[in-house]
């Protein structure tokens, strides 16, 4: 079966740096996805960026960018220019890309991002 | 467009009432899942779909129960409600192929 794991259940930065924030997985499969999500305050679920398994380049998203390292198992999520607004629930997780349940998708434990002003 | 709906947003139940969830999407999206979102555990899957009259349990689907008669709306049932499912519930859709889900606002559910 897959996993995600986020081993930061929190993180904080100062505005204005740079955050990472850390993923593993493990899974035997070669299709995937993995994706990041946002969850403010509101609870709404947003889509931050996601990574194909086949791409060998790394998605960015403006201020938000991944290191994929497909061998490690590992995906980051890297944000430039913190922003007050970026304070959130980040929940790294993984979707297969094929299958009767390739629609779903398999969650780490989330990641509480605090920002400092 | 409405996207993905979900009704009530907050729910408090007694141990032992039964009510259901409601989910419903206008993207004719085949793809719809259920999921909980307890403290430190992150999203779990509890039922999905993968179209009309099809679904499948999930990671945790004990005490719920859900159907798929139309392509639109996938309510999840809770039969006998505990305290143990106090959460807040989740439904997403996803188009099949190299798509996004969309996520509902939540539903929070307390048992007393």
């Amino acid at each position: 079966a897959q996993t995600v794991t986020q081993s930061q259940p929190e993180m904080s930065v100062q505005e204005a740096e740079t955050v990472t924030l850390s993923c593993t997985y493990d899974t035997s499969e070669s299709d995937y996805y993995l994706f990041w999500y946002k969850q403010p305050p509101s609870r709404q679920m947003i889509l931050v960026i996601r990574q194909e398994a086949y791409k060998q380049q790394n998605a960015t998203e403006n201020r938000f960018s991944v290191n994929f390292q497909k061998a490690a198992k590992s995906f980051s999520l890297k944000i430039s220019d913190s922003q007050l607004g970026d304070a959130a629930m980040y929940f790294c997780a993984y979707r297969r890309g094929y299958g009767g349940s390739q629609g779903n998708l398999i969650f780490g434990k989330g990641t509480k991002l605090s920002v400092k002003p | 467009n409405a996207g993905v709906t979900q009704t009530p947003k907050f729910q408090v139940l007694k141990t032992g009432q039964s009510m259901t969830l409601q989910c419903a999407q206008d993207m004719n999206h085949e793809y719809m899942s259920w999921y909980r979102q307890d403290p430190g555990m992150g999203l779990r899957l509890i039922h999905y779909s993968v179209g009309a009259g099809i679904t499948d349990q999930g990671e945790v689907p004990n005490g719920y129960n859900v159907s798929r008669s139309t392509t639109e709306d996938f309510p999840l049932r809770l039969l006998s409600a505990a305290p143990s499912q106090t959460s807040v519930y989740f439904c997403a859709s996803r188009k099949g192929g190299n798509t996004e889900a969309f996520f509902g606002q939540g539903t929070r559910l307390t048992v007393v």
